[in-house]
């Protein structure tokens, strides 16, 4: 069974304080890793995709990287608006569905 | 704007009193999803759809009923609401192998 599990499970920071959020995961036959940003009361913001192990893409102050087991996004000198739910998902080949993680609740303090 | 709206936002109901919560897309997407995000268990599916007249059950279908008569809209139906339906829904679409869109969510209480 497929399967994503992320930590921290909450993590508070210092703005400018650079951290690394992880995205362990299983997946028979992976077609894509994804990464979303959840405020409070909204929907899911789609970030980055990754599909292969090595690739890496970055969007402001988020890099987000991919081996054959796990996913990390890089938060390099975060700023209180950074402060959000981050959540990985995975989906795999065949079945039409994301797997998500249960996300890392992320706090930048000024 | 490119986006997937759903209707209404928050709603409380009492248990077995059949509600529908729509959700349109302006995309021309051909697949559409449902999700429930309850908290420790993250989202998780329902039901998603491949194209018009096309569904299949997600991991959660039980006491959910979608139907997929235009491309547009992809209504999640609950005919006999139970407290343990209480949750926040999502819809979304995608094109190609890439790019999910969610709605903005519909916080749903049965009591």
């Amino acid at each position: 069974e497929d399967q994503v599990t992320q930590s921290p499970e909450a993590l508070r920071l210092q703005e400018g304080e650079s951290s690394s959020l992880n995205c362990s995961y299983t997946v028979s036959g992976l077609r894509g890793l994804f990464w979303y940003r959840q405020d409070p009361g909204k929907g899911p913001e789609f970030l980055f995709t990754l599909y292969s192990a090595g690739e890496e893409k970055e969007k402001e102050r988020l890099k987000a990287t991919l081996t054959k087991k796990e996913s990390f996004l890089h938060i390099t000198a975060p700023k209180p608006e950074d402060s959000a739910t981050y959540l990985c998902a995975v989906r795999n080949t065949g079945f039409q569905k994301l797997v998500f993680g249960t996300g890392t609740r992320l706090l930048v303090s000024p | 704007e490119a986006q997937v709206t759903q209707n209404p936002r928050y709603l409380i109901t009492v248990t077995g009193k059949k509600l529908t919560v729509t959700c349109s897309q302006n995309m021309n997407h051909e697949y559409m999803s449902w999700y429930r995000q309850d908290p420790g268990l993250g989202l998780r599916q329902i039901y998603y759809s491949m194209n018009v007249e096309v569904t299949d059950k997600g991991d959660v279908p039980e006491g959910y009923k979608v139907s997929r008569k235009e491309k547009r809209n992809f209504p999640l139906i609950l005919e006999s609401p139970s407290p343990n339906q209480t949750s926040l829904y999502f819809c979304a679409s995608r094109t190609g192998r890439d790019g999910y869109t969610f709605g903005s969510g519909t916080r749903l209480t049965v009591v």
